[in-house]
């Protein structure tokens, strides 16, 4: 089984909708990171979590929320999804120590 | 605003060719760099965490060498093989009172057979 899984894997919606992204560690990780790739700007932080209780917006956080609903589960969401939000979205865990990004095989999302 | 860059952009070489990128970093308030391998419609996994200044790591003809003083990186693949085709990113990893974690754009490697 992978350690980190993200559901969906594929979705396509329309602007002004609301979407969750979800994903789920068997890692163990404190550490929880929400990135968005997009052609030629390579990954880019959305929000990350050290704990359950600490949230803190990364590089592009507008238009994104999330909740850390337990150490092993961390959700993104899109409150009204806009085109420009269509990209593959990551997500990832690490421990304290290395903080190596271990990732979720991506969500790929579609606003039409 | 804390630029991470990489060159060249994208890179074909025959299969045996010997080749090697550069990474770019923020001189100032590092921790650490990273390097990962991605493959198409995989996800990024590590390759090498470095922390020290002159450090280098190695994982079979893959190899890395840190130089946090000027602010740079460099990954070497000796005796390419198809199989190392995929894009290799640096991440920076440091910033002042903040936690930053910045990615590169890559190097997309293509080795031809």
């Amino acid at each position: 089984d992978a350690d980190v899984t993200q559901t969906p894997r594929n979705r396509i919606t329309k602007t002004g909708k609301r979407i969750m992204l979800e994903c789920s560690q068997t890692k163990g990780h404190d550490r929880m990171y929400w990135y968005r790739q997009d052609p030629g700007l390579g990954l880019r932080l959305i929000y990350y979590s050290f704990d359950v209780k600490d949230i803190n917006k990364g590089e592009i956080s507008d238009g994104y929320s999330v909740s850390r609903q337990a150490q092993a589960k961390f959700s993104l969401s899109l409150e009204s999804a806009i085109p420009n939000q269509t990209a593959l979205y990551f997500c990832a865990t690490s421990d304290f120590t290395s903080n190596e990004q271990f990732f979720g095989p991506g969500t790929r999302l579609t606003v039409l | 605003i804390l630029n991470v860059e990489q060159s060249p952009q994208s890179l074909h070489v025959q299969e045996g060719d010997s080749t090697n990128f550069t990474c770019s970093f923020p001189s100032s308030n590092f921790y650490a760099l990273h390097w990962y391998r991605w493959e198409t419609a995989k996800s990024p996994e590590a390759l090498f965490v470095m922390t020290l200044n002159g450090d280098e790591k190695k994982k079979g003809r893959i190899s890395a060498t840190l130089n946090t003083k000027e602010g740079y990186s460099y990954l070497y693949i000796k005796g390419s093989q198809p199989e190392d085709s995929a894009t290799y990113l640096c991440a920076f990893i440091g910033g002042s009172g903040t936690y930053k974690y910045i990615f590169g754009t890559g190097t997309r490697l293509k080795v031809l057979a």
